[in-house]
């Protein structure tokens, strides 16, 4: 069985240039999480959704960030203008919401805005 | 809010033997999950174990055991007969059960090598 598939494994790219990220969580997983990992902040949560609703997108550093499901099998992580700052490994997690609570993770977008 | 405290950035160990790795939480939940994480350099977050905070019998996947002490809110990981494959950073996390609350906090690692 697949896991979480996420693209591009890896990103380079320039300042203010758009950047987007995908994820595909595991078939029948209904809940998906985005994290990002830096040295300075370490693991931490941007937003996850509930079949396909944002549940809480208190993590999302600013507006320059936006996320969206369409569907029960992908979602985006788009960052708008990109900066340097943004820079770290961006995961997806999902997992179900009842009763299976671990969240199995993707291998990880690098992303390095220049 | 919920921390979760790993005190120890860097640990070593021989190959074959055995080592503990700390973890600590501060939470006023008393329905939740524990978990470590394995992070190898290629980068995967990959699950090791995971404690249901009800459940006072302490985890086991093979070579890991946890030693959960719910009282003291301390969650350690203990492998033994340690490989060179367990080379890697080694997360602690926590996750409230409450409904629609099932984020992971995770804390800052242990980065553990294994000597030949």
């Amino acid at each position: 069985d697949a896991g979480v598939i996420q693209s591009p494994r890896h990103e380079v790219t320039e300042m203010g240039q758009e950047v987007t990220l995908r994820c595909k969580p595991i078939s029948g997983h209904n809940s998906l999480f985005w994290y990002r990992q830096t040295m300075m902040r370490g693991l931490e949560l941007l937003i996850y959704f509930n079949n396909n609703v944002p549940i809480d997108d208190s993590g999302m550093p600013e507006d320059r960030f936006s996320a969206k499901m369409p569907n029960a099998s992908f979602s985006t992580l788009k960052i708008q203008p990109s900066e340097p700052r943004d820079s770290a490994v961006y995961f997806c997690a999902s997992s179900l919401s009842r009763g299976q609570e671990t969240q199995y993770f993707g291998p990880g977008t690098r992303l390095l805005v220049l | 809010a919920q921390t979760v405290t790993q005190s120890q950035p860097e640990m070593s160990v021989q190959e074959a033997e055995t080592v503990t790795l700390s973890c600590t939480y501060d939470t006023s939940e008393n329905n939740y999950y524990l978990f470590w994480y394995k992070q190898p350099p290629s980068r995967q977050m990959i699950l090791v174990i995971r404690q249901e905070a009800y459940k006072q019998q302490n985890a086991t996947e093979n070579r890991f055991s946890v030693n959960f002490q719910k009282a003291a809110k301390s969650f350690s990981l203990k492998i033994s007969d340690s490989q060179l494959g367990d080379t890697a950073m080694y997360f602690c996390a926590f996750m409230n059960r409450q409904t629609g609350a099932n984020n992971l906090f995770f804390g800052t690692g242990t980065r553990l090598t294994v000597i030949p």
